[in-house]
This record gives C-alpha cells, sequence and structure tokens, in this order.
C-alpha cells in the first residue's frame, strides 16, 4: 500500500522564493529518503535521512525528520526555475526491502 | 561505472501483444527491483529479485506479468497480452549485495505505451 503522503500536491512559487514539501507516513521506518523527477525522466536521488537523525542539509535542501509524528518536510531555498519538477518521499523499513513512495509534489518555480 | 541502464527507453505496443523490458544493474549489484509508475502517480513496488531468485513479487499482478534476474544477463519484467491500463513508465533499481543496503540505484526507465 501506498505509505509515503506528499503535501501538498502541487506548488508553484518565484524564484528566489523558499519552498517546503511535506511527506507523511505510517508505519516505522529505517530511513526517508527524497528524490526529484524532472517531466518524462527518471529518478534523482536527493538525501537520505535515518530514523535516528532529526534533521540533515545538503546544499540548498534541508530535511527534517519527527518520527513521532511520523512525518518529514524538504525545504528547497532560493528556489531556481530548473528546481521545477515533482518531488517524492520515499521510505524503507529495513535494508533490501522495497522503497514506498507517495504520490509526488508537483513544484513549478516561475521566473 | 556505468550506471543502471534499461532498454528500450520508449516502447508501443498494441492490445494483446508481449512487452519485454530489459534492466542491467550497476555493475557487482545482485539485487535488482521492478517499479511501475501510472501517470501523475508515484512509483509503486511490483518485484525484488536477486540473482536467479524472486525474493518478493507482492506487488506483480499474478496474471500476465513475469520476471526473472538469470545467473548471466539483464533482469527482465515481461508482460503478455498487454492491456491499455499497462501503459505506465518502468523503472528498475539495483543495489549491492549485503544485508542492510539502503541505496537503490535508478535506471532511466521504459515508458510503455499501449494502444
Amino acid at each position: 500500500s501506498q505509505q509515503g503522503e506528499e503535501d501538498p500536491q502541487a506548488l508553484s512559487i518565484q524564484e528566489g522564493e523558499n519552498a517546503t514539501m511535506n511527506c507523511s507516513y505510517k508505519t516505522s521506518i529505517n530511513n526517508l529518503q527524497w528524490y526529484r523527477q524532472n517531466s518524462g525522466r527518471g529518478l534523482v536521488h536527493l538525501i537520505l535521512i535515518r530514523s535516528n537523525e532529526r534533521e540533515k542539509h545538503s546544499g540548498r535542501l534541508r530535511v527534517t525528520l519527527d518520527t513521532s509524528k511520523k512525518s518529514s518536510s524538504l525545504l528547497i531555498t532560493a528556489s531556481r526555475a530548473a528546481d521545477t519538477a515533482s518531488y517524492f518521499c520515499a521510505t524503507l523499513s529495513s535494508g533490501n526491502t522495497p522503497l514506498v513512495f507517495g504520490k509526488g509534489t508537483r513544484l513549478s518555480v516561475i521566473a | 561505472n556505468a550506471g543502471v541502464m534499461q532498454n528500450p527507453r520508449h516502447l508501443v505496443r498494441r492490445r494483446g501483444q508481449e512487452a519485454r523490458l530489459r534492466c542491467s544493474p550497476m555493475k557487482g549489484h545482485s539485487h535488482v527491483y521492478w517499479y511501475r509508475q501510472l501517470p501523475e502517480e508515484g512509483l509503486k513496488f511490483m518485484v525484488y529479485l536477486q540473482k536467479e531468485n524472486i525474493i518478493d513479487e507482492s506487488g506483480m499482478p499474478k496474471e500476465r506479468f513475469s520476471a526473472e534476474f538469470p545467473k548471466e544477463g539483464p533482469s527482465i519484467l515481461r508482460i503478455q497480452q498487454v492491456v491499455r491500463g499497462d501503459s505506465a513508465a518502468y523503472f528498475c533499481a539495483s543495489s549491492p549485495p549485503g544485508t542492510g543496503t539502503d541505496t537503490q540505484y535508478f535506471g532511466p526507465g521504459t515508458r510503455l505505451t499501449v494502444l
């Protein structure tokens, strides 16, 4: 069953603004990962946060994880037009198991 | 080190035909996962294979779909007697051997269109 649920489904912002996407899940996890997908293309792995971590940074990306609320957020700072894509969270319950993806947030950054 | 390769990238079939999708994992990887993405949806797990073994096929329809990962050669996802509802992007991912592996490397996908 689909575990991750992203919120909002779609987000439109101006270039230079920050974009925040949220993800909720239902069962216990080993880690949570965020991916980006440009229209009609494959997935690009962005960042992984483990269940014992609360926050992680990578460049303009900041991910938080609240295991008590079973939720995560992805913040993209100083957005660019090139950030326009769909963003998915995916959870992993343990090693060598399938990833469970949410339906994604479609981000549009307007120049 | 080449990434995960999938071919064909685009495949068009008429209803009732067979579709064969190929996935070559990264060098040294022995775990392969297949996912399906319907339009405007996230990816959904189909099947997880290790060399010559199906580990988990809980996400794969019981009829018309089959998967294999032979000792030599790529992993194959086969869809027999395709229907319009099979139109989707099919992604495979691979990971290295060993327990506790939590990183999967995705291929570019095969986009199947059923006319």
